[in-house]
């Protein structure tokens, strides 16, 4: 399985951009890349996920580069309800593999 | 809502009980997985069922088993607690289209939190 390498921690101000970049050098070709979105005592939430190239969705973008070697999840102008864990996970076949987790991104976004 | 559900929400139990936990997956999804995470960390694949068989496990002793029903709902037991067992458990269906399928995601219920006193 490919590791996953993303920054601990972030913090923002409520309506800015937040960018976190997951870097996952040993991608296989038919992984992909999902996000999901943790809040305290929940289950996570799947946000996006993305092959190649750029995906949007009414939650998030999901951009990544040619090498697939990195991927960025942008949220575009947070709010305080955005305050969560986001972890990178990269897996062939997400619904009938055994997701693996690391320790995820810690957003705070301020107000 | 993902259509995930789990019971109980909060637990709590002694050292050297048993627990069973229980998940109903979201409708027409064949395969669930469970997890645990300890405060802190990200969630740690216990073991995944597909279709009422076993189909993969993680680095989790015999005493944590579980069941998958013809409904595909699902249960996960653990023999002789220890305090190390509490954490959060997780539940998460998803449909598996069989080798070379499309790709899907895991949906994830709300969780039980297990206290072992």
């Amino acid at each position: 399985l490919a590791k996953t390498t993303q920054p601990i921690s972030m913090d923002s101000y409520e309506g800015q951009e937040v960018n976190i970049t997951c870097s996952h050098n040993n991608i296989a070709t038919n992984d992909y890349i999902t996000w999901y979105q943790q809040f305290p005592s929940q289950g996570p939430r799947f946000i996006i996920q993305g092959y190649k190239t750029k995906v949007t969705n009414e939650v998030a973008s999901l951009f990544i580069p040619a090498d697939r070697k990195s991927s960025t999840l942008s949220l575009p102008r947070v709010s305080l309800s955005d305050t969560a864990v986001y972890y990178c996970l990269v897996a062939k076949d997400t619904g009938r593999r055994a997701l693996t987790f690391g320790s995820g991104t810690r957003l705070q976004v301020q107000p | 809502e993902t259509g995930v559900t789990q019971s109980p929400t909060h637990l709590i139990k002694t050292r050297g009980q048993q627990v069973t936990l229980r998940c109903s997956s979201q409708s027409g999804h064949n395969t669930v997985s469970w997890y645990q995470q300890a405060l802190g960390q990200g969630p740690q694949f216990i073991f995944q069922y597909y279709r009422e068989e076993e189909n993969g496990r993680g680095n989790f002793p015999p005493r944590f088993s579980g069941l998958q029903f013809p409904n595909y709902s699902s249960e996960l037991n653990v023999n002789a607690l220890e305090l190390d067992d509490s954490a959060l458990y997780l539940c998460a269906s998803s449909l598996a289209m069989g080798t070379g399928g499309t790709n899907t995601e895991a949906f994830f219920g709300q969780g039980t939190r297990l206290t072992v006193v």
